[in-house]
Formats: C-alpha cells, sequence, structure tokens
C-alpha cells in the first residue's frame, strides 16, 4: 500500500551546520513530494515541494532532491539557524484520481546555538 | 485570504458524548482530509474526499465519520468518543498537484 518512511526521527545540530533529512516512497506512481515544517503548537506549513520530473530544487538555504529511480528523496537545509528548529515532514502524493497525500512520520530538528 | 478553518480549537469531553469538528476552506479545494497527529507517529490519515459525496478511509478510521455535503465543508463525526481518540486533529485541502493547506488543529481531549 501507500508508504513513506522518514528518517532520522530526530536530528540534532550545532547552528551554523547542514541538516539532511530523508524520505522513500513506496508508490512509483508518485508524482509530487512537498516538505512541510510544523513548530511547536502551529500547523504544517509548505517550506518546499518538487515534482516527479524535476531531480533537484533550492530555495535560498533550503534545497531538495529526488531520485525516482531509487524512490527516494531529501531535504538538505545549509547554514542552520535556531529559528530552523522545529518538526519537518516530508509526503508524497499518489496521483491519478485519487491524489493521496500520504505524510511520513516527522523529524524532530533541534539546532543548538 | 486563503485560509482552513477549524472548530473547536480546544475540546475536552466525555467518553461516549458525540460530537462534530467543523473544517471549511475558501480555496474550492477538491481534496480535503482528516490527519491524527500522535507523539512518534506523524500526520495519520483518518479520512480522505476527492469531492462532493465522494470519501475514503484513510489508515485510521476506526472510530470516525465523515460527510462531504458541499465542497467547502468537511465534518469528523465521532459518533461515541473514546480516551484513546485523544490527540492532536487536523484538517488539510488542496487542488490537483497542488500544495495542501492545514486548519489550526483541534486538540481533543476524551476523559
Amino acid at each position: 500500500g501507500e508508504n513513506v518512511e522518514q528518517h532520522p526521527s530526530t536530528l540534532s545540530v550545532q547552528e551554523g551546520d547542514s541538516a539532511v533529512i530523508k524520505c522513500t516512497y513506496s508508490d512509483s506512481a508518485s508524482n509530487y513530494f512537498p516538505w512541510y515544517k510544523q513548530e511547536l503548537g502551529k500547523r504544517p506549513q509548505l517550506i518546499i515541494d518538487i515534482r516527479s520530473n524535476v531531480g533537484e530544487k533550492k530555495d535560498q538555504r533550503i534545497a531538495v532532491t529526488l531520485n525516482k529511480t531509487a524512490k527516494h528523496f531529501s531535504l538538505h537545509i545549509t547554514e542552520t539557524q535556531p529559528e530552523d528548529s522545529a518538526v519537518y515532514f516530508c509526503a508524497a502524493s499518489y496521483g491519478g484520481a485519487t491524489n493521496k497525500l500520504i505524510f511520513g512520520t516527522g523529524t524532530l530538528l533541534a539546532v543548538q546555538p | 485570504e486563503a485560509q482552513v478553518t477549524q472548530n473547536p480549537r480546544y475540546l475536552i469531553t466525555v467518553t461516549g458524548k458525540k460530537l462534530t469538528v467543523t473544517c471549511s476552506q475558501n480555496m474550492n479545494h477538491e481534496y480535503m482530509s482528516w490527519y491524527r497527529q500522535d507523539p512518534g507517529l506523524g500526520l495519520r490519515q483518518i479520512y480522505y474526499s476527492m469531492n462532493v459525496e465522494v470519501t475514503d478511509k484513510g489508515d485510521v478510521p476506526e472510530g470516525y465519520k465523515v460527510s462531504r455535503k458541499e465542497k467547502r465543508n468537511f465534518p469528523l463525526i465521532l459518533e461515541s468518543p473514546s480516551p484513546n481518540q485523544t490527540s492532536l486533529y487536523f484538517c488539510a485541502s488542496w487542488g490537483f498537484g497542488t500544495e495542501a493547506f492545514f486548519g489550526q488543529g483541534t486538540r481533543l481531549t476524551v476523559v
């Protein structure tokens, strides 16, 4: 069935270091891969997304890469700052008529000042 | 302003007392979904709707009901709440292949 695995579940980095979060998906028909950031007590909000016809996308300090063959996609945050501390969720959209959005289990990122 | 509105934000209820959590979106999105968020388990899909009168079970549908009589509204109904349904609930909506927008969340406690 539809499944998205996300690793690691927790990640602690020093301010200024890079952070990488990885996800794998099960359905090769998936075509849309968003990443959401959830700050404490708030709703998840989109930070970056990538579609299956693109291998990499960058927006300032964040980037996402997609390997369709391996069914992997990753979030990269460079020059981390304390305000990057949050829970990050990856998701995969299973296209076609259903267009379901399935989320990973989340990564708690802590950036130590 | 594009938004998804959930109500109530906080709810404490007793076992067995029926309740409804409302969700409304103003973006004319076809797709709407309910998720529950529990520590270490991420966002688990409860129910999902592809359009008016079209709904489907997610990963954890037991104990919940939904309806989609209008495109903008997607209420979540707990006919007989139990303590294991204590959780943080999010409603979300999206268009085809577009960003999902989340409601503010509803923190439900069943005692």
